[in-house]
């Protein structure tokens, strides 16, 4: 099936940095993707819908100024979470969607513990 | 919007036996149906998904059952082994690029 990457797979950072995920498509262009959260032992959580070229679509009580995404190009989606705090610390997961049967690939996911 | 429930929360079976995963959805509109199987801290991935247009799919010891009327779709896994173990997602949309909306997730746990 198709690949998805995501990087870095871990990080620690210090409350108010700023970290970059990043979600690549290795094999197809995606002109569609998405960030989750999750918590430990909970479901994933949708915060934003990435389209390639246009601004993100955030679901309601994400604030984007605060997880600030970029859909440069077909094969790449950044979330960066600003000024980091101790209750950002999650599990981040990006999805991209194959474009010809519309399937769902996820990332890795990437653990973010802000100290 | 989309409401999906899912149940139960948690599951513990005897390897070997069967297990049962069902999941209710709100929204008439939505036509495609996936589940997801995540093992702890990856990635979750496609293990079945079906689509309004038909009402059962199978494949191995995996069925997923789909009842339009009634808006709920079942996850059976049959002769369940201890590889099984792992939390289980359904989703539903309305296809294309529709946005996936998902279950709070069922752990199952296969106990040799």
């Amino acid at each position: 099936g198709a690949v998805v990457s995501q990087h870095p797979s871990r990080v620690i950072c210090k409350s108010g940095t700023s970290v970059k995920i990043e979600c690549r498509s290795l094999d197809f262009q995606a002109t569609t993707m998405f960030w989750y959260r999750q918590f430990p032992k909970q479901s994933l959580m949708l915060m934003a819908t990435s389209n390639e070229g246009s601004k993100a679509t955030y679901e309601q009580g994400v604030e984007k100024d605060k997880f600030l995404i970029n859909h440069a190009s077909l094969t790449l989606s950044t979330l960066t979470v600003t000024s980091a705090h101790p209750e950002d610390s999650s599990f981040y997961i990006c999805s991209a969607m194959e474009g010809v049967t519309g399937e769902l690939f996820f990332g890795e996911g990437s653990r973010l513990t802000v100290l | 919007g989309e409401n999906v429930e899912q149940h139960p929360s948690t599951l513990s079976v005897q390897e070997g036996d069967s297990a049962v995963i069902k999941c209710t959805y709100s929204d008439s509109a939505s036509n495609y149906f996936p589940w997801y199987k995540q093992e702890l801290g990856k990635r979750p991935q496609l293990i079945i998904d079906i689509r309004s247009n038909v009402g059962e799919k199978k494949d191995q010891r995996i069925a997923v059952t789909l009842n339009k009327t009634a808006k709920h779709f079942s996850l059976h896994i049959t002769e369940t082994q201890p590889e099984d173990s792992a939390v289980y997602f359904c989703a539903a949309s309305m296809g294309g690029y529709s946005t996936l909306t998902f279950g709070k997730g069922t752990m199952l746990l296969v106990s040799p």
